[in-house]
């Protein structure tokens, strides 16, 4: 069945910094694939989303790319704010499976 | 638009209560689904609807649980009797479209935060 993987831990930055979250997916079919984000005390929202292979989601300056190849859809942004603090998950939805299977969730902190 | 709508934000209650939590979707949004949200299980799906059919409830985890719909605008979740253990965060999500088609994001309410002591 679909499943995806987040890498495990929290992750604590500075400001400023480079931020990587992997995810990577197994699914059959042509799945597509999603970052939600929570902050504290609110309810996941959707942060970005890539539909095909190859395709590159992005917004508020992160950015994510539907690899086939490799299975993955990793979450970058290039220089992190504090406000950026909140739990990331990655998910995957294919056709005709309502059920987006979610990963585990990152917590990610930004220390200023 | 509102958004998604829960209520109550936040709950307490006593084990062996009832207790039920409310969502109004979005809108126009033809999928409700209910998740549940600990830190040991992380989000779970539990159910969830189609034009306010119950179309899978294989999360729902025991008989204690029930979740309507009565209309396109209102649904419920159901927990009788209530234990310690259900205490989480109880998310309802809506969605204009199947998942893998065009319309496929799920839009999530704020939550309800359950403790059961």
């Amino acid at each position: 069945g679909n499943s995806v993987t987040q890498m495990e831990g929290p992750v604590t930055l500075s400001e400023e910094a480079f931020l990587t979250i992997n995810c990577t997916y197994t699914a059959t079919g042509y799945p597509s694939l999603f970052w939600y984000v929570q902050y504290p005390g609110e309810g996941l929202q959707l942060l970005l989303k890539a539909t095909k292979a190859d395709d590159k989601g992005s917004n508020k300056g992160f950015e994510a790319t539907y690899r086939k190849e490799t299975t993955s859809f990793h979450l970058e942004k290039g220089s992190v704010q504090v406000s950026d603090s909140a739990v990331y998950f990655c998910a995957l939805g294919s056709y005709g499976n309502n059920r987006l299977a979610f990963g585990k969730g990152n917590q990610v902190v930004v220390i200023p | 638009d509102a958004g998604v709508i829960q209520s109550p934000r936040h709950e307490v209650t006593e084990m062996g209560q009832e207790v039920t939590l409310r969502c109004k979707p979005i809108s126009g949004h033809d999928y409700l689904f209910w998740y549940r949200q600990t830190m040991m299980r992380g989000l779970e799906l539990l159910i969830y609807f189609n034009n306010n059919v119950p179309i899978d409830d294989s999360g729902m985890p025991e008989d204690r649980f029930s979740a309507k719909m009565p209309n396109a605008s209102f649904s419920t979740l159901k927990i009788q009797p209530s234990e310690p253990r259900d205490s989480a965060v109880y998310f309802c999500a809506s969605s204009p479209g199947l998942a893998g088609g065009p319309q496929e994001t799920q839009y999530f309410g704020p939550g309800t935060r359950l403790l059961v002591l």
